[in-house]
């Protein structure tokens, strides 16, 4: 969706490096959502963030939503091959109940 | 839960003909989305569904294309006539209800020839 947009479009990091991926949006978000896709497979929920400011972590990934709810990121501390894959966010825009997309970033970590 | 279930994993067919995907969504869950993904044009919703109506259907690229949901456990998306355009990998994905967390299906790979 061309209302949601990612960056960068795609990603190469050495193993053990950090990096951050952002996603956009010109709306507001009522809900945020990050995914994570292997090739071949399906979506797998990662976070959800709703409130302005709020911010989730898991293992070694944090995802953040500013406090004007129009921006988020996430953010890999400490890189592994594991975390290699399609990077989503989705939103519920405006409160539309409907889940769109942003057009995804493809990150390779190199041993 | 075994998740959500979509038929086939892969389809190929030749255009002209008409494709059926199924999906069962995971029970209890009131919403039910179906998606195409391309590498042109990323992951787009195509049809949304609450509580078995559909909601939003601007995301259906043409006529061709046509979604259903008959009861809570199963959706169709039919395609017909099927397009070499329209190969692509089609996601099913159902939610407790609007504004939560969606759970994916694995996918349909379908091939237009």
């Amino acid at each position: 969706s061309q209302e949601l947009e990612q960056s960068p479009q795609s990603l190469i990091v050495q193993e053990g490096k950090n990096l951050t991926i952002n996603c956009t949006s010109s709306k507001t978000l009522y809900g945020l959502y990050w995914y994570k896709q292997k090739y071949g497979e399906g979506l797998i929920f990662l976070m959800m963030l709703q409130k302005g400011g709020e911010e989730k972590s898991h293992e070694k990934i944090t995802a953040k939503l500013d406090e004007k709810k129009q921006q988020s990121s996430l953010h890999i501390t400490a890189s592994q091959p594991s975390h290699a894959g399609i990077y989503l966010c989705g939103a519920d825009l405006q409160g539309a109940q409907k889940l769109v997309f942003g057009q995804g970033t493809r990150l390779t970590i190199n041993p | 839960d075994a998740g959500v279930i979509q038929s086939p994993r892969h389809e190929v067919t030749e255009m002209g003909q008409e494709v059926t995907l199924r999906c069962k969504p995971i029970s209890g869950h009131n919403s039910l989305f179906w998606y195409r993904q391309t590498m042109m044009r990323g992951l787009e919703l195509l049809i949304y569904f609450n509580n078995n109506v559909p909601i939003d259907d601007s995301g259906m690229p043409e006529d061709r294309f046509s979604a259903k949901m008959p009861n809570a456990s199963f959706s169709t998306l039919k395609i017909q006539p099927s397009e070499p355009r329209d190969s692509a990998v089609y996601f099913c994905a159902s939610s407790p209800r609007g504004g939560t967390e969606a759970f994916f299906g694995q996918g349909t790979r379908l091939t237009v020839v």
